[in-house]
């Protein structure tokens, strides 16, 4: 079983819709939490942090179900530029090293 | 540019052949990783330097790789004896952790995409 599993999609929404990505973490003992964007052959950017308590950030929000180890993240009002691979991320252990999901692919439709 | 760079951007080569890869992390960055990534799935953790000291290797390192980062600033990853499989995006980050910290952003740089022939 893999680390993080994420579904890879894709996903294919048009513009103004609400979509939500999940992912599931297998190791109870991990402390931090992301999601990262990836746009077609380029490098991984930060996107936001998960917390217990819900973080949003403008049409984004990230949830972080410590009990049942899932991890979510929800995209309001979609945008064309929102078309991208989104990575749910785990750090492990005191190295700081990220553990990435496969990377759900969204593609947002005029 | 004030950001992670790796050099090259794309590297072609025939099997058997070395290859060596180079990343100039964010300035004062002390910890440098690299991570692999193929089509279709996410980067894996290869291995990671706090300065100058390699700290982690992942299993997926096979005898064949070896990284460096001499001075604790730039690293080279280097695959002697390429094979097919090694095909990849190879991608660094670099990160500034405080001693009592255990995360903290890592900023990854363009990558180098490998074809092994």
């Amino acid at each position: 079983r893999k680390e993080v599993e994420q579904d890879p999609g894709p996903f294919n929404v048009p513009e103004g819709a609400t979509v939500a990505f999940n992912c599931t973490y297998s190791n109870s003992a991990s402390q931090s939490f992301f999601w990262y964007r990836q746009d077609c052959r380029k490098e991984p950017k930060l996107l936001m942090s998960v917390y217990s308590s819900g973080n949003e950030d403008g049409r984004f929000t990230a949830q972080l179900n410590r009990a049942s180890q899932y991890i979510s993240l929800l995209i309001r009002d979609s945008k064309l530029s929102d078309s991208a691979t989104y990575l749910c991320v785990v750090v492990s252990g005191n190295t700081g090293k990220l553990i990435f999901g496969q990377g759900t692919t969204l593609q947002v439709k005029p | 540019d004030t950001g992670v760079s790796q050099n090259p951007r794309h590297k072609i080569t025939k099997r058997g052949q070395n290859v060596t890869f180079r990343c100039d992390p964010i300035s004062e960055h002390n910890r440098l990783y690299w991570y692999r990534q193929t089509l279709g799935q996410g980067p894996e953790f290869l291995t990671y330097f706090q300065n100058e000291a390699q700290l982690e290797k992942s299993r997926l390192l096979s005898d064949r790789f070896s990284a460096e980062r001499p001075k604790g600033s730039f690293s080279t990853l280097e695959i002697q004896r390429t094979e097919q499989g090694d095909s990849a995006m190879y991608l660094c980050a670099s990160s500034f952790n405080p001693r009592d910290s255990t995360f903290n952003e890592q900023f990854f740089g363009p990558g180098t995409r490998l074809t092994v022939l």
